[in-house]
């Protein structure tokens, strides 16, 4: 069973950078089937999706976060990562790492999600 | 950007009534490349429907999507006590792939 997890900071300051990484488990991330990608929600809020990255490193951004995002990929540890640069209390949010099918993103796995909280 | 409208807001039910949930897109969405998700209180979204009417992998047969274009609907047959949660819309034919803010399955 295919498992992922979150893990990073639970409170950054305000203008630092947001730094998560999903670790995957039950399966490789290396494979040209699957693309794998971050989504968060604010408290009491709806879903935002962020970014995808594939194994090959082919990378989509959502174009309102384009210019703060960065995610890699380390196929060699099976993992993903997300990096939020320049942070403001407005995200904070539960942080989310997913999987996608092929180039069509619908999300059939998820993490557990992670609390970030932005804050002086 | 495609913006989804989910209606009602809130939903109250009984258990073993059937629900009907609407999401509405802004623009047509392209090959009907629509989701549903089922998050509950704590949890991450569930994957329920992609494709606008196919039920992914292991989701009981009570739900149920369909629509084209701009409007879908999520049906459920008969509420289970375990059904009761939110329910969001996901376009993935444009991006930036988009969310509707939700509709809340409440017991009535």
């Amino acid at each position: 069973q295919l498992q992922l997890q979150e893990s990073g900071p639970g409170l950054v300051k305000p203008s630092e950078t947001l730094s998560l990484t999903c670790s995957v488990s039950g399966g490789s991330i290396d494979s040209v089937s699957y693309y794998w990608g971050w989504i968060r929600q604010p408290p009491g809020k709806g879903l935002e999706w962020i970014g995808t990255i594939a194994s090959g490193g082919s990378i989509y951004f959502n174009p309102s976060l384009k210019s703060r995002v960065t995610i890699s990929i380390d196929t060699s540890k099976n993992q993903f990562s997300l990096n939020l640069d320049s942070v403001t209390a407005a995200d904070t949010a539960v942080y989310y790492c997913a999987r996608h099918v092929g180039i069509v993103p619908f999300f059939d796995y998820w993490g557990q999600g992670t609390l970030v909280t932005v804050s002086s | 950007e495609i913006v989804l409208t989910q209606s009602p807001g809130t939903l109250s039910l009984s258990p073993g009534e059937r629900g009907t949930l609407s999401c509405r897109a802004s623009q047509s969405v392209s090959n009907s490349y629509l989701a549903w998700y089922q998050q509950r209180p704590g949890q991450a979204p569930r994957l329920l429907i992609y494709g606008a009417s196919s039920r992914a992998a292991g989701i009981p047969d009570r739900f149920s999507g369909s629509g084209s274009g701009t409007d879908f609907t999520l049906s459920i047959s008969r509420l289970e006590p375990e059904d009761f949660a939110v329910y969001y819309c996901q376009q993935y034919g444009t991006s930036p792939f988009t969310f509707g803010p939700g509709t809340k399955v409440d017991i009535k």
